[in-house]
């Protein structure tokens, strides 16, 4: 089946330091890939996708490009700030898009001043 | 203007006990799911609908039944609740299109506590 893999946390990083959040997968297909970030006590917002390989996802100066032929995903951003510390998930969409999401199980980012 | 909302954020009950979790969603979207997440953050899908029917449903338990009683409310019923129930549980819907996913939206959650 479906599988998402993320590097395990907590990341902790000095703020205006480099991000890199590694994901890789596994799909039958051609799935469309997510970031989601979930601030501490809060739900999951849609932070970047990208639905075709090389295709580029952004937002808030995180970027990650959809990779064919490694299957990853990987997560950047170029200078963190301590407002990014939260939960970051990788997920992928299965077929046809009424499976749901599959979750990686998400990297804790600490930012500290 | 919340576009996922749930209720309660908070439930508190003892093992043995039937409760629900309700979920509402303003977007017009037509597929709705429920997700739980545990104590290590771990999110995996239990239920999908789509236009009132049931498309997944992930090995958990039949004590968990999701009813729709419209397009836009999809509630989560769990009856004798475990301790292993205790999570976070999460609703979320998006509007399938071409057989494409486009972006879920997801509710604030409701945290189970099985005592």
């Amino acid at each position: 089946g479906d599988s998402v893999t993320q590097m395990e946390g907590p990341v902790t990083l000095s703020e205006e330091a480099f991000l890199t959040i590694n994901c890789t997968y596994t799909a039958t297909g051609y799935p469309s890939l997510f970031w989601y970030v979930q601030y501490p006590g809060e739900g999951l917002q849609l932070l970047l996708k990208a639905t075709k390989a090389d295709d580029k996802g952004s937002n808030k100066g995180f970027e990650a490009t959809y990779r064919k032929e490694t299957t990853s995903f990987h997560l950047e951003k170029g200078s963190v700030q301590v407002s990014d510390s939260a939960v970051y998930f990788c997920a992928l969409s299965g077929r046809g898009g009424a499976d749901g999401l599959t979750f990686g199980k998400g990297t804790h980012l600490i930012i500290q001043p | 203007d919340t576009a996922v909302s749930q209720t309660p954020k908070y439930l508190v009950t003892q093992m043995g006990n039937d409760k629900s979790i309700k979920c509402e969603q303003n977007l017009g979207h037509d597929t709705m799911y429920w997700y739980k997440q545990d104590s290590k953050k771990f999110l995996k899908i239990m239920f999908s609908y789509n236009n009132k029917e049931l498309i997944i449903n992930e090995t958990v338990p039949n004590r968990f039944s999701p009813k729709s009683p419209d397009k836009a409310h999809l509630n989560l019923h769990i009856n004798s609740l475990e301790l292993g129930d205790s999570a976070v549980y999460f609703c979320a819907s998006s509007q399938l299109s071409s057989g494409a996913l486009d972006t879920q939206y997801f509710g604030p959650g409701t945290r189970l506590t099985v005592l």
